[in-house]
């Protein structure tokens, strides 16, 4: 089955910085590559999201860049604020069988 | 649009009591909903998979008596967490897709957090 791993665990910027998270996947079948921004005690929400046909997509401050070739994925936050802080989730995804990273706790200290 | 209601939002109760939490989609109908288990500062483990008038499927090591799924509507799903005990413990959240098949995002309800004393 598929495998997700996120990298790193935590991360802590300055407010303003840019952060990455990055995701690796071990099914090469996979095709939907989701990104979810979960604040302590509520649900996951989806914030972007990517399809295997395309390399690059962005919305505002926010980015998601995919390599089928070497099956990762990363999620670009540019100008960060601190209500960016939150615990976000990488997951691949083929016909509704998603699998979730171990997440990545983002804190943006003002 | 794409709204997933979860109730109750927490439970607590007695070891041996039986708990359901409900799952619906408020403004579409949900093909596929599927029941994850999240421990404090973890990931989400994805339970069950479960399509409207048809058995759920379970995870490996997800026990089907100990935590039965019902998804007898499009847009209701239920978990019944049978004779919790401590262990059961845990912050139980579902989702929701409302197409089948590829590249479709899942939208989740609230969760419950559920204490067995």
């Amino acid at each position: 089955g598929e495998n997700v791993e996120q990298h790193p665990s935590t991360l802590s910027v300055q407010e303003g910085d840019s952060a990455v998270i990055k995701c690796t996947y071990s099914d090469s079948a996979s095709n939907y590559f989701p990104w979810y921004k979960q604040e302590l005690g509520k649900r996951p929400q989806l914030i972007i999201d990517i399809r295997s046909n395309v390399g690059e997509k962005k919305d505002q401050r926010i980015a998601v860049t995919l390599n089928k070739t070497a099956k990762h994925f990363s999620l670009h936050i540019t100008e960060t604020q601190p209500e960016d802080s939150a615990v976000y989730f990488c997951a691949a995804s083929m016909d509704n069988d998603m699998r979730f990273g171990a997440g990545t706790r983002l804190t943006v200290k003002p | 649009g794409a709204v997933v209601s979860q109730h109750p939002s927490r439970v607590i109760c007695k070891s041996g009591t039986s708990v359901k939490i409900e799952c619906r989609s408020l403004d579409f109908q949900a093909t596929t909903m599927f029941w994850y288990r999240q421990f404090p500062k973890q990931s989400l483990m994805l339970m069950a998979t479960s399509n409207e008038g048809s058995k759920a499927t379970y995870e490996q090591g997800v026990e089907k008596d100990k935590f039965l799924i019902n998804h007898a509507s499009l847009t209701l799903s239920t978990l019944t967490v049978t004779s919790a005990h401590p262990e059961d413990s845990s912050f139980y959240i579902c989702s929701a897709t409302y197409h089948a098949g590829r590249h479709q995002p899942q939208h989740f309800g609230d969760g419950t957090r559920l204490s067995i004393l």
